[in-house]
C-alpha cells in the first residue's frame, strides 16, 4: 500500500479564500484522523472518523473548519474563509480501528495563509 | 486534565546513547507510542508499549515504562546522524477514546 496520501503538499492562499485539503487513507483502515501542527500549540487532533462517521470534532477550532468523509477512501478538511492564523501543517492519519491501533500519518499539507 | 510533557531539546554525541523522556498525568493510559518526525515529513511510528508492560526492546530502541511515576522513556543506543529528528510521545487514554501527543523532543547529533 502507498500509505496515507495527502494533497496538496503545499498550499499558499490569501486571507478570505476557501481552502480544501484532501486525504486518502490506507485501504482497509476504518478510522481517519485530522491533525494540525504549529510551533505554538504542537500537534492537535481536530476530528476523527470511524467508518466514515465523525465521532469527535471537539478539536475543530471554529465553524470555519469543516470535514467530510463521503466514502472509506477519501476525506476533506475545508477552511472557509481562511485566516493567517490557520497557517500550519495539517496531517491526516488512519488506523485499522480507532486509537487503540497504530496511526499511520500522511506527509502533511503545509498551509500558508497570507 | 490529561497532559503529556517532554523536554524540547536533546543534544548527544554520535555513538552515544540518547534518552528521551516523557511524563503523563492520567494513570488510565492504555497504549503509549513513540513517533519520529523528520523535516518535511509526517510522523512515523517507532515503537509502542502497552500499559501492562515495563520494558520493550527493539534493536537499538528500548522503551521503559514506570507506571507509578507515570514516566515513559525512549533509549536509542549508538545514536547515528540519521536519528536526528523530533520524537513525539503519545498516550492513549482510558477506553481508547483519546490520544494526547507531547510537544516533541528535537534530537540533534554532535560529531
Amino acid at each position: 500500500d502507498a500509505g496515507v496520501i495527502q494533497s496538496p503538499r503545499h498550499e499558499v492562499t490569501e486571507m478570505g479564500q476557501e481552502v480544501t485539503l484532501r486525504c486518502k487513507p490506507i485501504s482497509g483502515h476504518n478510522s481517519l484522523f485530522w491533525y494540525r501542527q504549529t510551533m505554538m500549540r504542537g500537534l492537535e487532533l481536530l476530528i476523527y472518523f470511524n467508518n466514515n462517521v465523525p465521532i469527535d470534532d471537539s478539536g475543530m477550532p471554529e465553524d470555519r473548519f469543516s470535514a467530510k468523509m463521503p466514502n472509506a477512501s477519501f476525506s476533506t478538511l475545508k477552511i472557509q474563509p481562511s485566516e493567517p492564523r490557520d497557517s500550519a501543517v495539517y496531517f491526516c492519519a488512519s488506523s485499522e480501528a480507532g486509537f487503540k491501533n497504530i496511526q499511520y500519518f500522511g506527509a502533511g499539507t503545509r498551509l500558508s495563509v497570507l | 486534565g490529561e497532559d503529556v510533557e517532554q523536554s524540547l531539546f536533546l543534544s548527544v554525541r554520535e555513538g552515544d546513547s540518547s534518552v528521551i523522556n516523557c511524563t503523563y498525568t492520567d494513570s488510565s493510559s492504555t497504549y503509549l507510542y513513540w513517533y519520529k518526525q523528520e523535516p518535511g515529513a509526517g510522523l512515523q511510528l517507532l515503537t509502542y508499549i502497552f500499559s501492562n508492560m515495563d520494558m520493550k526492546q527493539d534493536q537499538r530502541l528500548t522503551v521503559l515504562l514506570n507506571k507509578k511515576d507515570k514516566h515513559l522513556s525512549l533509549r536509542i543506543a549508538d545514536t547515528q546522524t540519521g536519528d536526528s529528528a523530533i520524537y513525539f510521545c503519545a498516550v492513549v487514554y482510558s477506553s481508547a477514546s483519546k490520544i494526547i501527543f507531547g510537544s516533541g523532543t528535537r534530537l540533534s547529533i554532535r560529531p
